[in-house]
């Protein structure tokens, strides 16, 4: 499979706990980006990575995520001491380099979070 | 502020009825315009980019098109298969990669 992979697929979380979503790029691409998508609620941006580099956090809340794309393995978006309200669709995407049709992104089945 | 809207929210055609989804856009510079399929739990698929005013791109049967303040996705002759959310996103230029999303277009085929 040459897709976007992102695990788990559903993760469930009392409020308090730690939610560790992964996701794994496209063969060859090497941009990653992390989107929520709350109920009934559009895409939203949350932050663009390249190996080792965040570019832009500028859609990240300020307290309790964080996110990381180390030298070897996935992307890793962190919520620490979830909340009800972090109950979402979180989809990652990924991209090539470069100008052009390499701008183009390419999303994983998402990973649906559920706080209880 | 950059900025997508997309009408209508929903819409409702009979099969082989054909219409059109609207994406205006408001962005400080337009680097592209980007259309996505969504089915119910799953992620955004991608189908086109359009880069300059006056461009097209089609597939079967959508095509898109772009004026230098709106996106027209055109289905032709919908079938069942054709039921999704329909997003519209683009690309501002100094923006560094982000999408910025509309809030999508429920198209419903019925046979």
């Amino acid at each position: 499979n040459a897709g976007v992979m992102q695990n788990p697929r559903h993760l469930v979380r009392r409020r308090g706990q730690e939610a560790r979503l992964r996701c794994s790029p496209m063969k060859g691409h090497s941009h990653v980006y992390w989107y929520r998508q709350l109920p009934e609620e559009g895409l939203k941006f949350m932050v663009y990575l390249q190996k080792e580099n965040i570019i832009d956090e500028s859609g990240m809340p300020k307290e309790r995520f964080s996110a990381e794309f180390p030298k070897e393995g996935p992307s890793i978006l962190r919520i620490q001491q979830v909340v009800r309200g972090d109950s979402a669709a979180y989809f990652c995407a990924s991209s090539g380099t470069g100008s052009g049709s390499t701008y183009e992104q390419y999303f994983g089945p998402g990973t649906r979070l559920t706080v209880t | 502020e950059d900025q997508v809207t997309q009408s209508p929210e929903a819409l409702r055609l009979q099969e082989g009825e054909s219409s059109s989804l609207n994406c205006s856009y408001t962005v400080s510079g337009l680097r592209g315009l980007f259309w996505y399929r969504q089915d119910p739990g799953k992620g955004p698929e991608f189908l086109f980019t359009l880069y300059s005013a006056g461009e097209e791109k089609e597939k079967e049967r959508l095509k898109a098109t772009l004026t230098k303040k709106e996106s027209f996705l055109h289905i032709t002759a919908p079938k069942p298969e054709d039921s999704a959310t329909y997003l519209c996103a683009v690309q501002a230029t100094g923006g560094y990669n982000k999408l910025i999303f509309g809030a999508g277009t429920r198209l419903a085929v019925h046979p």
